[in-house]
């Protein structure tokens, strides 16, 4: 069966700092991990995702993820924090023998300070 | 391109009532989901379809109908309202086999049931 966990259910950076958001996975066969960001009262929408190749992942508005098997981790970070990254963020993981279905981790709130 | 709508936005249920949320997509997509998200549990699959005509159970399908007559459409049904269903709704669709492809959300649907 496979698993996510997101650490942290709030995350609070101030404007241009660091932003990172965690996320550890459980599978025992290879992973297709994704980022989604929902914005309020919005849907989700994709970040980036990990299928195969290259373990650095980049996304869209800056951000990037990196695919680490040893560690089964996949965090999601961005160099510098923008006021219109405050959202909720989820990490989902997938696979080939898991059917059609994609478990969502919990999401973890980003606030940005000014 | 419209992508993914959810019809209605917004609704107050009296325990016992039924109603039924329609999802519609414009991309010509073969699959098709709905989700329900809840505080601190992410999204969870309630039921898929991978064709119109066809449709199977996620997660967490009881207490819910679904039909896929068009292909652009997923209908989602819920025939005796609980409390237990007060939650948002979002349908998804992806154009093939889920377990790489990105998923695209519509706006999703607010259900109360009092």
């Amino acid at each position: 069966a496979q698993s996510v966990t997101q650490l942290g259910s709030h995350v609070s950076v101030s404007e241009g700092a660091l932003v990172l958001l965690r996320c550890n996975y459980s599978s025992s066969v290879p992973p297709y991990l994704f980022w989604y960001v929902q914005y309020p009262n919005q849907g989700l929408q994709l970040l980036l995702k990990y299928t195969t190749g290259a373990t650095l992942v980049k996304g869209i508005n800056g951000f990037e993820a990196e695919f680490k098997k040893s560690e089964t981790s996949f965090h999601l970070t961005k160099p510098s924090a923008h006021m219109s990254d405050a959202a909720e963020y989820f990490c989902a993981v997938s696979s080939n023998t898991g059917g059609f279905k994609t478990i969502f981790g919990a999401g973890t709130r980003l606030f940005v300070k000014a | 391109n419209a992508g993914v709508t959810q019809t209605p936005k917004f609704r107050v249920l009296k325990t016992g009532q039924s109603m039924t949320l329609l999802c519609a997509q414009d991309m010509n997509h073969e699959y098709m989901y709905w989700y329900r998200q809840d505080p601190g549990m992410g999204l969870r699959l309630i039921h898929y379809s991978v064709g119109e005509g066809t449709t199977a159970k996620g997660e967490v399908p009881d207490g819910y109908n679904v039909s896929r007559l068009k292909k652009q459409n997923f209908l989602l049904g819920l025939e005796s309202a609980a409390p237990s269903q007060t939650s948002v709704y979002f349908c998804a669709s992806t154009p093939g086999q889920g377990a790489r492809e990105t998923q695209y959300f519509g706006p999703g649907t607010r259900l109360l049931v009092l």
